[in-house]
C-alpha cells in the first residue's frame, strides 16, 4: 500500500520567517495530496490539497508544490505567526487503493 | 451549523468492558471514516464507509468493528477493549467524490484503557 513519509517531526520558526514541511510518497499511481492543520484539542482541518495534474497551488501565505517524478510534496507557510503554531498532516490518495493514507504530522511552533 | 460530533470526547475504561462511540455528522455526507491517532504515526485508518450498510476495513481494523444503518451515524464498537488501543480517535465524514474531497473531522475521543 501507500506509504507517505513527512519531515521533520519538529519545526520552530520565529514569527514572520518561513516554514517548510516535506512529505515523500510511494505509490506512483497517488493522484491526490491534501494538508490537514491540527490545532490543540480539535480534529484536523483541511488548508490546501493540490492534485496530480498541477505542480504549484497557492493561498495566500500558504502554497503547496509537487513533484510527480520525485515523489514528493512540500507544505510552504510565509510570514509566519503565532497562530500558525499547530500540527500539521500531508497525505496522499492513492487511487488503486482508494485510501487516503497521512503521514506522522509535524508540530509547528511560530515563536513570538 | 455543519459539523461531525463525537462523543465522548474522554473514556476511560477498563480491559474487556465494551464500548461504543459514536459519530454522527449533519452534512448529508455519503462517505464516513474512523482514524487513530498516536505520537509518532499520523492518523490511521481503522474502517470506512462508502455508503449507508457498505463499511471496509482501513490499515488498522483490528479489535474493532462498525455499522452504517443510517448515513448520518457511524459508530465504533470496541467489543473487548485492550490497553493498546489507547488512543485518539477522529470521526470524520466527506461529500460525494470522496476521499478526493475535504474530509470534516470531529474533535476526537481519548480513549484510555487500563
Amino acid at each position: 500500500g501507500e506509504n507517505v513519509e513527512q519531515h521533520p517531526s519538529t519545526l520552530s520558526v520565529q514569527e514572520g520567517d518561513s516554514a517548510v514541511i516535506k512529505c515523500t510518497y510511494s505509490d506512483s499511481a497517488s493522484n491526490y495530496f491534501p494538508w490537514y492543520k491540527q490545532e490543540l484539542g480539535k480534529g484536523p482541518q483541511l488548508i490546501i490539497d493540490i492534485r496530480s495534474n498541477v505542480g504549484e497551488k497557492k493561498d495566500q501565505r500558504i502554497a503547496v508544490t509537487l513533484n510527480k517524478t520525485a515523489k514528493h510534496f512540500s507544505l510552504h507557510i510565509t510570514e509566519t505567526q503565532p497562530e500558525d503554531s499547530a500540527v500539521y498532516f500531508c497525505a496522499a490518495f492513492s487511487g488503486s487503493a482508494r485510501q487516503l493514507t497521512f503521514g506522522s504530522g509535524t508540530q509547528l511552533t511560530v515563536l513570538p | 451549523e455543519a459539523q461531525v460530533t463525537q462523543n465522548p470526547r474522554y473514556l476511560i475504561t477498563v480491559t474487556g468492558k465494551k464500548l461504543t462511540v459514536t459519530c454522527s455528522q449533519n452534512m448529508n455526507h455519503e462517505y464516513m471514516s474512523w482514524y487513530r491517532q498516536d505520537p509518532g504515526l499520523g492518523l490511521r485508518q481503522i474502517y470506512y464507509s462508502m455508503n449507508v450498510e457498505v463499511t471496509d476495513k482501513g490499515d488498522v481494523p483490528e479489535g474493532y468493528k462498525v455499522s452504517r444503518k443510517e448515513k448520518r451515524n457511524f459508530p465504533l464498537i470496541l467489543e473487548s477493549p485492550s490497553p493498546n488501543q489507547t488512543s485518539l480517535y477522529f470521526c470524520a465524514s466527506s461529500s460525494p467524490g470522496a476521499p478526493l474531497g475535504p474530509l470534516h473531522f470531529g474533535n476526537g475521543t481519548r480513549l484510555t484503557v487500563t
